[in-house]
Parts: structure tokens; sequence; C-alpha cells
């Protein structure tokens, strides 16, 4: 029962250009959501979070957009830089319920 | 203030083994919970203990269990091993509440059942 979704493991995007993560949720109930960034040999680090009563959530390079209609939140970074190569988990809060996803392997390119 | 440490690192064990892995949080962070990471899966919540006392509770069989020391540091055990039970195992440490409070990840054991 996977009720956050990132649909793409990986995604491969050129240094100065913007990344795009994405992530989907099935559950109405979470109202809280993150996004975490994991390099190898290390655990996951916080890197931004929204909450649902806002669309929008900006902290230099990295900006997330919660869409609540259609359940889906995005991470973008812009401009892409080397080091931001890394796998990065969405994760949902609500009804004291969280979830994470699969997970989404970034790579940017010099 | 040192990180969220986990010992050991890897772990090789064979099926029907039991493991024992450890986890200390930050200092002052008394909520723990733990989580397996498999590729394809994600993190799978198992569990969180707070003040010694399990709080949540992951859909895991219960050939996993925890406990949680009055200093918060945390053991999880898994007995009965089996192939599945091969992943990343994180433990995250939180003020109060991995709801309410930004989780900090320790960088994981690594168990391989063979």
């Amino acid at each position: 029962d996977q009720q956050v979704k990132q649909n793409s493991p990986s995604l491969s995007v050129q240094e100065g250009r913007i990344s795009i993560l994405n992530c989907d949720y099935t559950n109405s109930m979470f109202d809280y959501f993150l996004w975490y960034k994991k390099y190898p040999a290390e655990g996951p680090t916080f890197l931004i979070s929204i909450s649902s009563i806002k669309d929008k959530n900006e902290d230099g390079r990295f900006t997330v957009f919660l869409n609540k209609s259609a359940k889906h939140l995005s991470l973008h970074i812009v401009p892409s830089q080397p080091g931001d190569s890394a796998v990065y988990f969405c994760a949902a809060k609500g009804n004291n319920d969280m979830r994470f996803g699969a997970g989404t392997r970034l790579t940017v390119k010099p | 203030k040192a990180g969220v440490t986990q010992t050991p690192r890897y772990l090789i064990k064979t099926r029907g083994q039991q493991v024992t892995l450890s986890c200390s949080p930050i200092s002052g962070h008394r909520s723990v919970s733990w989580y397996q990471q498999t590729p394809g899966q994600g993190l799978q919540f198992l569990f969180e203990y707070f003040s010694e006392t399990q709080r949540n509770k992951g859909n895991f069989p219960g050939r996993f269990s925890g406990r949680q020391f009055s200093n918060s540091r945390s053991e999880m055990n898994v007995s009965t091993l089996e192939l599945g039970d091969s992943a990343l195992y994180l433990c995250a440490s939180s003020p109060r509440d991995s709801y309410t409070d930004t989780q900090y990840f320790g960088p994981g054991t690594r168990l391989t059942v063979l």
C-alpha cells in the first residue's frame, strides 16, 4: 500500500539546468510534506518542507510546490549543481502517520 | 552536537539467526524511530519509541521488536532472520515527536541475510 509514490526512479540533468522531482500521494489526511536528500553511506537529511496551507515554499535554490487537488508535490532545484547528485525522498505526514516515497536518484552532469 | 550514530554499520547473518542493532540519538532527543529501506520500497516505518515506551508501530511482523533505554538509546531486534530482511535499517531521532518535529537520521546499518 504505497500511499506516497515517486514514479521516476532516476533523473539526469545538466549542471545549471532545472531539476524537477515529483511525488504523488493518495491519502487526503496528509497535511505536511517534506523532502529529504540522501548521499551514499549517509542517512537522509532534511531539505525542505511545506504545510498544506501553502502551495509554495522556497529556500535558496530549492522550491517545493504543492497541488492539493491533484495530491501532487514537486521539488525544483535551480540551478542544479553536481553536488546535488543524491537520492531524494519525499515524505508525507498526517493523522499521526508518516510515509516516505521510494526515492528518485538525481544525477547532475557537469 | 554529535549526530545520530548507529552500530554496527554493516552486518552479515544467515537465515534463522537473530540480530540486534543499536542507535544513539542526538543528545537531548527523546524520540527514536526505526525504518527499513529496500530498493523500490523506500523507507518503511518500523516503530517509534519515546521515554522508553513504544508509541507507534508500522506494519511489520512480530519478529521485529525494539526497546528504548532511559538514556534514549534504542535497540532493534530481528529474530528468525529471512532473506527478505536484507536491507538498510535507519534510525532517526527528534526532540519529542517524529510527527511534529524534524527527524535527524543516522547513517544506517546495512544488514545482509545469506
